[in-house]
């Protein structure tokens, strides 16, 4: 079993819906969780970063975090053709600087 | 956050050549991490470049295939030596803090 699971997508959706992009993790030793968006030929770069569980919301962008179920998720309002990456969760241990990354998923909004 | 320069952007190689990607940081950070993003794969991280020290490699990559440098406390480079199509890739430099912050990448094809 993989440490992180992430729906590789594609995903497309109309512009203007609400995006929920989701990834699970198997060790609940894993303390915090960020969601990572890449433009093609870019390097990832970071959108959200949490250590709790719940919400946490910065503009258009929640992260969601259930540690009891190891499920975290990225939802994207009013979407945008912008929008349109590839998007990837990676989770971490306090004092291990290594992150677990998902496979991404690539996301395309229809103008 | 920082700001992370990382060249080439891209390089077209012969097999049996040698690369080497620099990545300038515009702080200072102890540590610098370099990753692999295979195509359709989430990221691998390669190695972890302290300052002053040798760098600690990941299980799956030695020394001798991806030699890396830190010379002071804002510039790495990593080397892919004795190149083959199996290396074609994104190499990416990475720094930590609240969330990590990536370089924009090397694409890099082996032929």
């Amino acid at each position: 079993q993989k440490e992180v699971e992430q729906d590789p997508g594609p995903l497309s959706v109309p512009e203007g819906a609400i995006v929920s992009l989701n990834c699970t993790y198997s060790n609940s030793a894993f303390q915090y969780f960020m969601w990572y968006r890449q433009y093609s030929r870019k390097g990832p770069e970071l959108l959200m970063y949490t250590y709790s569980s719940g919400n946490k919301e910065d503009g258009r962008f929640t992260a969601q975090v259930d540690k009891s179920s190891k499920y975290i998720s990225l939802f994207i309002r009013d979407s945008q053709p912008s929008d349109s990456a590839t998007y990837l969760c990676a989770i971490g241990v306090f004092g291990n600087e290594k992150l677990t990354f998902g496979t991404g998923t690539r996301l395309t909004i229809i103008p | 956050s920082a700001v992370i320069s990382q060249k080439p952007s891209r390089d077209i190689c012969q097999r049996g050549t040698s690369l080497t990607i620099q990545c300038q940081v515009d702080s200072q950070v102890t540590m610098m991490f370099w990753y692999r993003q295979q195509p359709g794969q989430s990221l691998t991280l390669i190695a972890t470049a302290n300052q002053g020290s040798e760098a600690t490699y990941e299980s799956g990559f030695v020394i001798d295939k991806f030699p890396i440098s830190r010379p002071n406390l804002t510039f790495s480079t990593l080397t892919v030596s004795n190149m083959s199509p199996e290396d074609s890739s994104i190499y990416l430099c990475s720094v930590g803090g609240e969330g990590y912050t990536f370089g924009s990448g090397t694409r890099l094809t082996v032929v």
